[in-house]
C-alpha cells in the first residue's frame, strides 16, 4: 500500500525542547517537502529535497532543520529557537521530471499537529 | 511564482453545479494549474490539473481560457461530503520548486 505517512499524529512539548517529526514515503518520489498551516491558513513552505543529501529552505525555514539520509525520508525537527511552533505540520513529495514539463503534483501526508505547553 | 486569487468562501446546496474561480494573471508559460482539496486536520488532495482548454476527471472538470489567466474548478452534483477547502495553485511541473498555497476556498455545501 503504497503512501506517506507521518507521525505522531498529535505531539505535545515544552517550550525549550528540540522535537522530530516524521516523514516517510514509499512512492519513490525523488522530491519531498514539509509545509506549515496554521488555522484558517494556507500551507507555507519550510524546506524542500529534490534528492538524498540536499535541501533547500522554504519561506519560513528559521527554527527548522531536516535532513534526507535516505529517499524515503525526510524528518523534520522544529527547535527551540522557533518562537511559535503550534501548529499543523504537513509532508508531501512528488516525482520530479528533468524535462521540465509534465504533470507534478504533491501528495501529502496525514499530518502532524503539533502543541506547545 | 504566479499569485491567485479566490474568493474566501462559497456555500451551495446538495445536488447543485459549484464552480470555483481562480485568477493568475502573471502565470508564466510553463506553469500548470492543479486544484487541490483539504478537510480538517488532513493533508491536501489532489483533485485534477490542467494546462489549457478543459480538462475532465471523475470527481471534477477544469475550465482554462485560452489566455490562461483564470481557470474555473466545476464539482457536478455536489454532496455535504464536499464541504472543504479548496486550493489553487500555479506552478512549474517536473521541477521541485516551490508552489505558493494561497488562503483557499471555503466551500459549505448545504443540506
Amino acid at each position: 500500500d503504497g503512501g506517506i505517512t507521518q507521525s505522531p499524529k498529535y505531539l505535545f512539548r515544552k517550550e525549550g525542547q528540540n522535537v522530530t517529526l516524521s516523514c516517510e514515503q514509499n512512492l519513490n518520489h525523488d522530491a519531498m517537502y514539509w509545509y506549515r498551516q496554521d488555522p484558517g491558513q494556507g500551507l507555507r513552505l519550510i524546506y524542500y529535497s529534490q534528492i538524498v543529501n540536499d535541501f533547500q529552505k522554504g519561506d519560513i525555514a528559521e527554527g527548522y532543520s531536516v535532513s534526507r539520509e535516505k529517499k524515503e525520508s525526510f524528518p523534520l525537527t522544529v527547535t527551540s529557537a522557533q518562537k511559535n511552533p503550534t501548529a499543523f505540520y504537513l509532508c508531501a513529495s512528488s516525482i520530479l521530471l528533468r524535462s521540465g514539463r509534465g504533470k507534478d503534483t504533491q501528495y501529502f501526508g496525514p499530518g502532524t499537529r503539533l502543541t506547545v505547553l | 511564482l504566479a499569485k491567485t486569487t479566490q474568493p474566501i468562501s462559497m456555500d451551495s446546496y446538495e445536488g447543485q453545479e459549484v464552480n470555483i474561480t481562480c485568477s493568475h494573471n502573471n502565470i508564466a508559460t510553463n506553469d500548470y494549474i492543479t486544484w487541490y482539496q483539504q478537510f480538517p486536520s488532513q493533508g491536501p488532495r489532489f483533485i485534477i490539473q490542467g494546462y489549457k482548454t478543459k480538462v475532465t476527471n471523475e470527481v471534477a472538470s477544469l475550465f482554462i481560457p485560452a489566455d490562461r489567466k483564470s481557470s474555473t474548478l466545476s464539482l457536478p452534483r455536489v454532496s455535504l461530503s464536499d464541504t472543504a477547502v479548496y486550493y489553487c495553485l500555479v506552478g512549474l511541473s517536473g521541477s521541485a520548486r516551490q508552489l505558493t498555497f494561497g488562503s483557499g476556498t471555503q466551500l459549505t455545501v448545504l443540506p
